[in-house]
């Protein structure tokens, strides 16, 4: 069965970066997109950025671009997310997804289980 | 950029009832909207794509409708495990952009 499984929770300074993984199995890792969407403690949901596992080609939300970096790892079947310039509104827990087609519906079937990411002096 | 926007933020009712959610978009997004399910501590569950489709094993109480800018997501009879939250999705310009939610609770 597909699952994605997450990096753990991470507590970082305001400044810092941090990079989280998500590492799906079940299914041929180059065959579809892998998201990555966030949610704020007691908020909605934000989507960040995704990458198309077989060309590496990515894309964010306006409001990441310069600040988060997708990448994978084909020969672990890994994906990465990584933030920088942290702030305290950057703590949330981020979700990696996999989309719902392999012709890239931009729709999410299939989630891991979320990394906490705490911005903390 | 696409604003989607969802109403009521709060939904009360009881089970067996039914639930009808809104989402509006700022401009079309023709068919192409999702609804997803978020229940506290869990990641969300994709119900609806394409404003009609139910994705895989989603029971059939969840209807998707609509078409470019209002759309609507029903659940026939609510059962208990149906309380939760509920997020539109819209996708578009290879971007992905959720609404606020509508919180479906006990009344």
């Amino acid at each position: 069965q597909v699952q994605l499984v997450q990096s753990g929770a991470e507590v970082k300074k305001p400044g810092a970066s941090v990079k989280l993984s998500c590492k799906p199995s079940g299914y041929t890792f180059t065959a579809y997109y892998v998201h990555w969407v966030r949610q704020a403690p007691g908020q909605g949901l934000e989507w960040v950025g995704a990458i198309n596992p077989s060309t590496g080609g990515t894309t964010q939300a306006p409001k990441f671009q310069g600040r988060v970096t997708v990448t994978r790892d084909t020969s672990t079947s890994t994906v990465y997310m990584e933030l920088s310039s942290l702030r305290y509104d950057d703590t949330a827990v981020y979700y990696c997804a996999r989309d719902k087609d392999t012709v890239t519906a931009f729709y999410f079937d299939h989630w891991g289980q979320g990394s906490l990411v705490t911005v903390s002096s | 950029e696409i604003v989607l926007t969802q109403s009521p933020a709060t939904l009360s009712l009881s089970p067996g009832e039914r639930a009808t959610l809104s989402c509006r978009a700022s401009q079309t997004v023709y068919s192409y909207l999702a609804w997803y399910q978020q229940k506290p501590g869990q990641a969300p569950r994709l119900l609806i794509y394409d404003a009609v489709n139910r994705a895989t094993g989603i029971p059939a109480r969840f209807s998707g409708s609509g078409s470019g800018t209002d759309f609507t997501l029903t659940i026939s009879s609510l059962e208990p495990e149906d309380f939760a939250v509920y997020y539109c999705q819209h996708r578009g310009n290879w971007l992905g952009t959720f609404g606020p939610g509508t919180k479906v609770d006990i009344k």
